[in-house]
Parts: structure tokens; sequence; C-alpha cells
């Protein structure tokens, strides 16, 4: 089966340091990606994992371990645009769909 | 350049009745896909398309189906709609088959449909 977990609610202080956890289990990967959704609009990229490891983007970076089917989302210097919800999706072996975990809302207050 | 446009960008109707969603990709994208999103939920793949061919089906009802036009852009029609149907649905396109990319899709705003 597919199943993806994350934290469904989490709050942070502006300018601090907050992790989003995501675990995962599929029948294929080929590919963990995190999106970020504002209330109303569409879901944007943010980072990619294939390999294990850390990919680092500005504020944002992302690790991934294969073995453990664990990622998460280290957002830095957080701001208060940073308050949305943040998507884990596994891509799939053939690279047609994606699996979304049911996302984690971020809220960060001053 | 245009990113991908989905109208109608909300809706309202009554139980029973039929609805066609419409997407537009991303010039020069072949490949678009549906996902339904439910308040508080992550999305759910419906289906994608590439080449005007259908080339994956999520876990949907037979009253769910979609088609690909010539100029890439797509039609999601749901028929005899439930309350369960009330959600955002997500359309996002892709220049290959497989999101090859290392940034997957590119989604569209959404249409909020809501049945009463």
């Amino acid at each position: 089966g597919q199943n993806i977990d994350q934290p469904t609610e989490m709050t942070a202080t502006e300018g601090a340091i907050v992790q989003i956890n995501c675990t995962y289990q599929t029948s294929g990967f080929n590919g963990l990606f995190w999106y970020q959704q504002h209330a109303g609009e569409a879901p944007t990229f943010l980072s990619y994992n294939v390999l294990d490891g850390l990919e680092e983007k500005g504020r944002f970076s992302s690790f991934l371990s294969r073995s453990k089917g664990y990622s998460y989302l280290l957002l830095k210097e957080l701001q208060m645009k940073d308050s949305a919800s943040y998507l884990c999706a596994v891509r799939d072996n053939y690279g047609q769909n994606f699996v979304f975990g049911p996302g984690t809302r971020l809220s960060v207050l001053p | 350049d245009a990113g991908v446009t989905q109208s109608p960008t909300h809706l309202i109707k009554t139980r029973g009745q039929h609805v066609t969603l419409r997407c537009s990709p991303i010039s020069g994208h072949k490949s678009v896909s549906w996902y339904q999103q439910v308040l508080g939920q992550g999305p759910q793949f419906i289906f994608q398309y590439y080449e005007k061919e259908e080339r994956g089906r999520g876990n949907f009802p037979d009253r769910f189906s979609a088609r690909q036009f010539p100029n890439y852009s797509s039609e999601l029609n749901v028929n005899a709609l439930l309350l369960g149907d009330s959600a955002l649905y997500l359309c996002a396109s892709s220049s290959s088959e497989g999101t090859g990319t290392n940034y997957g899709y590119t989604f569209g705003s959404g249409t909020r449909l809501t049945v009463v």
C-alpha cells in the first residue's frame, strides 16, 4: 500500500528554525518532493531528493534516508510568509504521478 | 508565459448533477494530471494524460472521466455528483510523460467545487 505520514500542525516563532518530518511506505520510489501550499492556492515546488543526504536551497533544506523511509524539510530564519501547508510527496517508479502526504500546516508567530 | 490555467475557479453544483472542469497546460507541456484535494488533506491522484492517451488512473469511481485534446488541454468530467466530491481539483502539467525533471509538476490554482 501507499502511506505517507506528516504531523498535522506545527507552530514556530519568526526567525526560528523548524523541521517538518515525513515518513513514507510506498510500493515504488523515484524521488521525494516537498511542496508549499498557501491557503486557496496551488502547491509550489520547494525541493527534491532522490539520493540519500541533504539538499540545501537558501533558507530551505531537505533530507532523505531511503533505507528508513524518512525525509525532513528544514526551514531556517522563519518569516511570517512561511505560514502555509507543506506537502511531502513520493513519485512512483514510472514517474507518472505522486502520492502526497496529508500536509503539515505551519503557523509562524511574531 | 502563462502558467497552468484552470476554469472555472469556483463552482457550485447540486447532488446528481454533472460537472466539467478545464485545464490548459503550460505551452509545450504534453502531460496533464488531475488531482483531488479535500479540505485539510493532501492531493489525491485521479488521472494522467500524455499525448492524448490515458497513462494512469487513481482509485476513483467510473463517475470520473477525463480526456486530452490535440492542443494538450484537458477536461475532467464528474457525473452524478455526491456531497463528498466537494474539493479543490488541481491540474498539473509537465513536459514529459513521466515527471522526469527534478521539478515534477507545475500546478494550476485549481477549481473549487462545492456540491450541495
